[in-house]
């Protein structure tokens, strides 16, 4: 099966921007996560989506949200960017059935925000 | 909600050494413990996890522990090898219902010396 992918994968935006990346789970599984990965902050969550909603929240503010289609693809936004946006966005899929835990990453969006 | 400590936040060892790495968790309820490996520039990739009803799981060279009463758990890694240098991240989660989402450790450098 093919792994996990995410565009773009790198991204270049202003302050006061908004942007939108993408997430595409491997084929059946019907949960995605996201993180965002700093060196100071290490690995947050920022919410996870199941059969279109979204189950999970992380402590982050308004200006991320995200959405989940019905063939499991998601996106996330984040309006209003701010210098400390700037991150690796990670996406993770899970089948999330009774057997099996597993999460799986994608190769992460680079965003850098100037 | 859920914490996960992680120590040391740096390793180094010889080959052919052992690796230990800990964790502790807060939530009694998480249930569900992965391990993953990030090498620079990667993405992060599951390794090895363990479930809360069992104690010890391995898996060739790597091996997982579990202690619920204390709430820790600890990735070995016996006869490291230069390839094991990377970035492991523990984590926790209260997996079933509506929970899901991955609370990560701060992550241990290893740099295994040849």
């Amino acid at each position: 099966k093919a792994g996990v992918t995410q565009t773009p994968r790198y991204l270049i935006k202003t302050r006061g921007q908004q942007v939108t990346l993408s997430c595409s789970p491997i084929s059946g599984h019907r949960s995605v996560s996201w993180y965002q990965q700093t060196p100071g902050q290490g690995l947050q969550f920022l919410f996870e989506y199941f059969s279109e909603t979204q189950r999970n929240k992380g402590n982050f503010p308004g200006r991320f949200s995200g959405r989940q289609f019905s063939n499991s693809r998601s996106e996330m936004n984040v309006s209003t960017l701010e210098l400390g946006d700037s991150a690796l966005y990670l996406c993770a899929s899970s089948p999330m059935g009774q057997a099996s835990y597993e999460q799986y990453f994608g190769p992460g969006t680079r965003l850098t925000v100037t | 909600g859920e914490n996960v400590e992680q120590h040391p936040s740096t390793l180094s060892v010889q080959e052919g050494d052992s690796a230990v790495i800990k964790c502790t968790y807060s939530d009694s309820a998480s249930n569900y413990f992965p391990w993953y490996k990030q090498e620079l520039g990667k993405r992060p990739q599951l390794i090895i996890d363990i479930r809360s009803n069992v104690g010890e799981k391995k898996d060739q060279r790597i091996a997982v522990t579990l202690n619920k009463t204390a709430k820790h758990f600890s990735l070995h890694i016996t006869e490291t090898q230069p390839e094991d240098s990377a970035v492991y991240f523990c984590a926790a989660s209260r997996v079933g219902g509506s929970q899901g989402n991955l609370i990560f450790g701060k992550g241990t450098k290893l740099s295994v010396k040849p």
